[in-house]
Order: structure tokens, then C-alpha cells, then sequence
């Protein structure tokens, strides 16, 4: 069974620049999750999507940030514009249903110049 | 909101030794408590998780132990073996009709000493 994926797996950009994130659960996976891990603090909780219903985006730090996921299947996290207080790992998780276990991604380390 | 602290941020451990990694939580309502391993530059995989209807949860090696009245749940992993180097995160959560927001420890780098 495939895993949850992201990409890209690492990408730099300049101070103004957009980037968009992409995450494509485990096949089935209802839940989907965002997380963001800054340099040396904790992982993050961004926001939760049940199929492509946004069901709680209270992590999501300002309006720069915009997630989607279409057709409930993959989703897309964009920065825009992006500035140097964005660079870290972000993870995105999956899970079936409730008391599932969430399963992460390898994660997308953004850096911003 | 839940907050979680972690503690040590850092630990070294001789092998075969035992290390013990411990978090507290903020919020009473939490019933969920999972623990993940990051090794460098690969995903946060969950190693042990336990629910706040049991104490104690054990696989092989690993364990976990939470106490409720006091808020606070431990890591322990016994017979410690090189491989068990990594970035440890503890993680907290209410589940609620599937809602698995977890909120993170800042995590515990362990390094197994040969």
C-alpha cells in the first residue's frame, strides 16, 4: 500500500515568491491533515479536511496560506506571498476515520530567501 | 487550546541502557496519546500510541505510561540499540468523531551511545 506523498520534497524560493505544496493521501483516507514543523519546535497542527470539506483550519497562521483539495482526493497548501517566517517542514497526515492512525509524509521542506 | 511539554529536548543513552522521555498536557479532555520517531529526514512514523481508558501499553521493547490525574504520559525504551537513535515527538489529542488534531511535543533528540 502506498504511503502518503508529498511534493515537492524540498524547494527554495525567494521572499515574495508563491509555492504551492501538493499531498496525496493513502487511497481511502477520508481525513487529511496539514502540519507545519518550524526550525527546532514543535510539528504544528495547519488545518483538517474531512473528503473536501475544510473541518478545521484554526492552525492556519494568516491569509497567505490557502489549502484546497478538490475532489476530496489530493490536496494543495499555497503560499502566497511567501515570506522567511515560512521556511520549515511541512508534513501532511492521512487517517480513515476515528480512532484511526494517522499516517505522515515524508514532509516538504520549504526554504524562503 | 492543549499545550504539550516535552522533556529532555536532547538525551544520550549507552546501549543497551534504558531511556525514559516524558510529556505533560494541558488539557483534561485529551483521551489520545501517541508517540512518534522521526529519523533524519524521513516521515514521523508512530512507534506506540495509548488511549486514556488504560494506563500502561507495551510492544516488546517499547512502552508507554500515562497518568491521568496528574497529566502526563512517558516513553520507556528498554535494551536501547543504535538504531533506536531519532528525533521522539509525544502528541496529544481529543478525538472526536475522527478529528485526530494532535497537538505535538517539541520533541527529544535520543542518540544511543555505542
Amino acid at each position: 500500500e502506498a504511503g502518503v506523498t508529498q511534493f515537492p520534497s524540498h524547494s527554495v524560493i525567494e521572499k515574495g515568491q508563491t509555492v504551492t505544496l501538493r499531498c496525496d493521501p493513502i487511497s481511502g483516507h477520508d481525513n487529511l491533515y496539514w502540519y507545519r514543523r518550524v526550525m527546532g519546535k514543535e510539528i504544528k497542527f495547519l488545518l483538517h479536511f474531512v473528503k473536501e470539506s475544510k473541518q478545521d483550519e484554526s492552525g492556519m497562521p494568516n491569509n497567505r496560506f490557502l489549502a484546497e483539495r478538490t475532489g476530496g482526493t489530493y490536496s494543495t497548501l499555497k503560499v502566497q506571498p511567501a515570506e522567511l517566517e515560512d521556511s520549515g517542514v511541512y508534513f501532511c497526515a492521512s487517517n480513515q476515520g476515528d480512532r484511526d492512525t494517522i499516517y505522515f509524509g515524508e514532509g516538504s521542506w520549504l526554504t524562503v530567501v | 487550546g492543549e499545550n504539550v511539554e516535552q522533556h529532555p529536548s536532547t538525551l544520550s543513552v549507552q546501549e543497551g541502557d534504558s531511556a525514559v522521555i516524558k510529556c505533560t498536557y494541558s488539557d483534561s479532555a485529551s483521551n489520545y496519546f501517541p508517540w512518534y520517531k522521526q529519523e533524519l529526514g524521513k516521515r514521523p512514523q508512530l512507534i506506540i500510541d495509548i488511549r486514556s481508558n488504560v494506563g500502561e501499553k507495551k510492544d516488546q521493547r517499547i512502552a508507554v505510561t500515562l497518568n491521568k490525574t496528574a497529566k502526563h504520559f512517558s516513553l520507556h525504551i528498554t535494551e536501547t540499540q543504535p538504531e533506536d537513535s531519532a528525533v521522539y515527538f509525544c502528541a496529544a489529542s481529543s478525538s472526536n468523531f475522527g478529528n485526530e488534531k494532535l497537538t505535538f511535543g517539541t520533541g527529544t533528540r535520543l542518540t544511543i551511545i555505542p
